[in-house]
């Protein structure tokens, strides 16, 4: 089975800060890579599909990049809406999910 | 607007069974691979199964496989999730999703609620 490997697993930053979240699959995936954002006692939203698509309606502060095994979210400017988890995937596979908390 | 509605899930003892629903507007249901996608209590996301548009073929993972069964109904909008054989590991929320291309979830239910226990 493919495995989707994110790290970190949490992390603390402030509002204003640049974070990166990599997602790393256990073989080429091309770019078929998607990024999920969840929020306490909410479904998960749809942020970047096919590694670096902005999905419709997304702030451009979000972005994706990268290709066959290693990918990359990033948040260019933390705001405090964006405090949340954060979940790569493919197809039937899910990455653990990288908590982002304020510090 | 896209919306999902999931309905269906509650209490139940451990072998038992449960049936959830997923009725679904404003887009062409019979244009779109359909998926269920559970998270236990503070876990994270875990992939349960998806259908073809027409039904036709369906998936699931390997820890419910021979005792989920996906099904959908154009006419009614609605995709379902038997679940049989239930253990105390398949308490979670389910959620439905439009499964775009069968690789994206793209849009998302509210999610229901399945406790299994005794």
């Amino acid at each position: 089975d493919r495995q989707m490997t994110q790290s970190p697993s949490s992390l603390s930053a402030s509002v204003g800060d640049r974070v990166t979240i990599t997602c790393r699959t256990s073989q080429s995936i091309t770019s078929s890579l998607n990024w999920y954002q969840q929020k306490p006692g909410k479904a998960p939203k749809l942020l970047i599909y096919a590694a670096s698509s902005l999905q419709s309606g997304v702030p451009s502060r979000f972005s994706g990049s990268g290709s066959g095994t290693d990918f990359s979210l990033t948040i260019s400017s933390l705001q405090p809406e964006d405090f949340a988890t954060y979940y790569c995937q493919h197809r039937g596979a899910f990455g653990q999910g990288t908590k982002v908390e304020i510090k | 607007e896209v919306l999902l509605v999931e309905s269906g899930g509650g209490l139940v003892q451990p072998g038992g069974s449960l049936r959830l629903s997923c009725t679904a507007s404003g887009f062409t249901f019979s244009s779109d691979w359909m998926s269920w996608v559970r998270q236990g209590p503070g876990k994270g996301l875990e992939w349960v199964g998806q259908i073809k548009e027409d039904g036709s073929e369906t998936h699931y993972v390997d820890s419910v496989r021979g005792r989920f069964i996906i099904s959908r109904d154009n006419a009614k909008n609605s995709v379902y999730l038997q679940m049989d054989s239930l253990r105390a590991e398949d308490t979670g929320i389910y959620y439905c999703a439009r499964d775009s291309a069968g690789t994206t979830f793209d849009y998302w239910g509210q999610g229901t609620l399945v406790t299994v226990s005794s």
